[in-house]
């Protein structure tokens, strides 16, 4: 089954700089790549996807970068802010059209944006 | 993902007891999912189901059960057979290409 490694686990940023978090999988049939940001008790809640057919797609200041090649991506957030501090997940899937199997999560990053 | 709902918020369980937690959506969604997260964990998936009458099993299905008899209702239930059910069960539902969103989550823990 697919495995997806995540790091670093925690990542300390002052505010204003970039934060990268970077992904492996290991499944080289996953074709959908989501980041979900996870505030304390709450729901994850999606922030960005990218399919496999496209290198790099953006929303204002995240960006998700793809190498299927090296089955690798990341999630890039510029100009951080302190309400960007939660924890980030990424996942892999298969997804056929007709349906889409569960999620393979990493373990997460816990970002951490100081004043 | 407003129109999850999972119920209860908090669950306490006697060992060797079964319990069932409650997910529901009106999303018209055709896929529903199981995930469970324990503490500085990522999420696992448990079962799902691509639509009613059919499911499957994820990677820790172990002492889980699981129906669909709707579409809008995926209940899951936790038997005395899974030894650590302590943890945060999160439901979510998917319409398709894969993007899911998440339902608030049931926290259950075993005294």
């Amino acid at each position: 089954g697919e495995n997806v490694e995540q790091h670093p686990s925690t990542l300390s940023v002052q505010e204003g700089d970039s934060a990268v978090i970077k992904c492996t999988y290991s499944d080289s049939a996953s074709n959908y790549f989501p980041w979900y940001k996870q505030e304390l008790g709450k729901r994850p809640q999606l922030i960005i996807d990218i399919r496999s057919n496209v290198g790099e797609k953006k929303d204002q200041r995240i960006a998700v970068t793809l190498n299927k090649t090296a089955k690798h991506f990341s999630l890039h957030i510029t100009e951080t802010q302190p309400e960007d501090s939660a924890v980030y997940f990424c996942a892999a899937s298969l997804w056929r059209g007709g349906g889409a199997d569960g999620l393979t999560f990493g373990k997460g990053t816990h970002l951490i944006i100081q004043p | 993902d407003g129109g999850i709902t999972q119920s209860p918020k908090y669950l306490f369980r006697k060992e060797g007891q079964n319990v069932t937690l409650s997910c529901e959506q009106n999303l018209n969604h055709d896929a529903m999912y199981w995930y469970r997260q324990d503490p500085g964990q990522g999420l696992r998936l448990i079962y799902y189901s691509q639509i009613v009458n059919d499911f499957q099993k994820g990677d820790i299905a172990e002492g889980y059960s699981v129906s669909r008899e709707k579409k809008e209702s995926f209940p899951l239930t936790v038997t005395s057979a899974q030894k650590n059910p302590t943890a945060f069960y999160l439901c979510a539902s998917s319409i398709g290409a894969g993007v899911q969103f998440f339902g608030p989550g049931t926290r259950l823990t075993v005294l």
